[in-house]
């Protein structure tokens, strides 16, 4: 099976622009995560889908906004960048099942996302 | 918020030596797992233990759990080159789906 990908691998903003970030997972997973990481606040939780539905959300501003299209494939964009967002933004996709206990979860390479 | 914290932060250590990694965590989990970050690249899952178990190996990698005293070690025997990179546990932190929170790490350098 083909693994998670993430595009763009590297992106440049500036301040005050708007970003979207695509993730598609491992084929049959229906649980696309995603994560920031950053070297002062580690890896920390943003949203995660299943089934396009958004079914839990960490503690990030409302700039922070995420989808996820019929067939898995799952978007995240930030607006108005902030300097802060800069990070490496990580999709994870796992076949996580409605109610049930968290699963391994497959990690794609990363966007690194610059605001200068 | 970080649910795990890492122990120790950085580890050096020569090829063919152990490497034990801690990480301790604060509210009751489902399970626990271990994963590996080449610099800058994206995760790899190592092992899953579930609240249930003590113990668990994969290959060259065991892992334990102590519920009690809301710990786990990573054990890596001898270890290679390779084996250079972070490694993270992480939490479900009893919230179910797939949501998991990670501690920051421990950095290891494993020297030829």
């Amino acid at each position: 099976k083909a693994g998670v990908t993430q595009t763009p691998r590297y992106l440049i903003k500036t301040r005050g622009q708007q970003v979207t970030l695509s993730c598609s997972p491992i084929s049959g997973h229906r649980s696309v995560s995603w994560y920031q990481q950053t070297p002062g606040q580690g890896l920390q939780f943003l949203f995660e889908y299943f089934s396009e539905t958004q079914r839990n959300k960490g503690n990030f501003p409302g700039r922070f906004s995420g989808r996820q299209f019929s067939n898995s494939r799952s978007e995240m964009n930030v607006s108005t960048l902030e300097l802060g967002d800069s990070a490496l933004y990580l999709c994870a996709s796992s076949s996580g099942k409605a109610a049930q206990l968290v699963y391994e979860q497959y990690f794609g390479p990363g966007t690194r996302l610059t605001v200068t | 918020s970080q649910q795990g914290e890492e122990d120790p932060q950085a580890l050096s250590i020569q090829e063919g030596e152990n490497a034990t990694m801690n990480c301790s965590y604060k509210t009751s989990i489902n399970n626990l797992q271990w994963y590996r970050q080449n610099s800058g690249r994206g995760l790899v899952h190592l092992i899953l233990i579930r609240s249930n178990e003590r113990e668990k190996h994969s290959g060259r990698l065991r892992v334990t759990l102590d519920t009690s005293k809301k710990s786990s070690s990573l054990l890596i025997t001898a270890s290679r080159a390779a084996d250079t990179a972070s490694y993270f546990c992480a939490t479900d932190a009893g919230s179910g789906y797939s949501t998991l929170t990670f501690g920051k790490g421990t950095m290891l350098l494993v020297s030829p």
